[in-house]
């Protein structure tokens, strides 16, 4: 049990387009979510923390209007990265939660902006 | 802020040898979860062992052990009996006890295991 997925798992998108990630919760139901990013070698960040049906709290240094996060449903969150360019190229990983104690991580999605 | 501290970024060991991998936090909270996560070439996170702030005796999860030392702040992880497959990622992680709150993680160590 517990198992999340994420949709793509990898996407090469123009520079200026936009492209969405999905996160699903397959067999549960998550309160929270979180998305985090990664870089090659380093460790994860996170960006942002969604949950049900709230605007979603992102960490400082993060722009929230270039990466949309919505958390519609209990089973669902999305990662839209708007006018992408090259320096947005990474793995994203998101996680599910309920109620904040242990997180399960999606497979991960990663992005090249070309 | 909590901070999680990896000072090895490369570990090696060899087959069927015992190897621990360190990590230390700084924090002013005295309830809060610990873990290990292991994360393979395929980069998926996977939970190796999870430990409560509260609970004075160390987790084991088969071959992995932990050393918990609150007072120190320090949560080493053992791998005893190391085989191939561990080889990997090892990322230490800090949780607080508030729901909700994100997984606070460590730069992370490379685990190599050689034959």
């Amino acid at each position: 049990g517990a198992v999340v997925s994420q949709h793509p798992s990898w996407v090469i998108c123009k520079s200026g387009t936009s492209v969405k990630i999905e996160c699903r919760s397959l067999d549960f139901q998550a309160t929270t979510m979180f998305w985090y990013r990664q870089f090659p070698k380093q460790s994860l960040m996170l960006m942002a923390t969604s949950n049900e049906g709230s605007k979603a709290t992102y960490e400082q240094g993060v722009e929230k209007d270039k990466f949309l996060i919505n958390h519609a449903s209990l089973t669902l969150s999305t990662l839209t990265v708007t006018s992408a360019h090259p320096e947005d190229s990474s793995f994203y990983i998101c996680s599910a939660s309920v109620q904040g104690y242990e997180q399960y991580f999606g497979p991960g999605t990663r992005l090249t902006v070309t | 802020a909590q901070t999680v501290t990896q000072s090895q970024p490369e570990m090696s060991v060899q087959e069927a040898e015992t190897v621990t991998l360190s990590c230390t936090y700084d924090t002013s909270e005295s309830d809060y979860y610990l873990f290990w996560y292991k994360q393979p070439p395929s980069r998926q996170m996977i939970l190796v062992i999870r430990q409560e702030a509260y609970k004075q005796q160390n987790a084991t999860e088969n071959r992995f052990s932990v050393n918990f030392q609150k007072a120190a702040k320090s949560f080493s992880l053992k791998i005893s009996d190391s085989q191939l497959g561990d080889a990997a990622m090892y990322f230490c992680a800090y949780k607080s006890a508030n729901s909700g709150y994100a997984l606070n993680f460590g730069k992370g160590t490379s685990l190599l295991v050689t034959p």
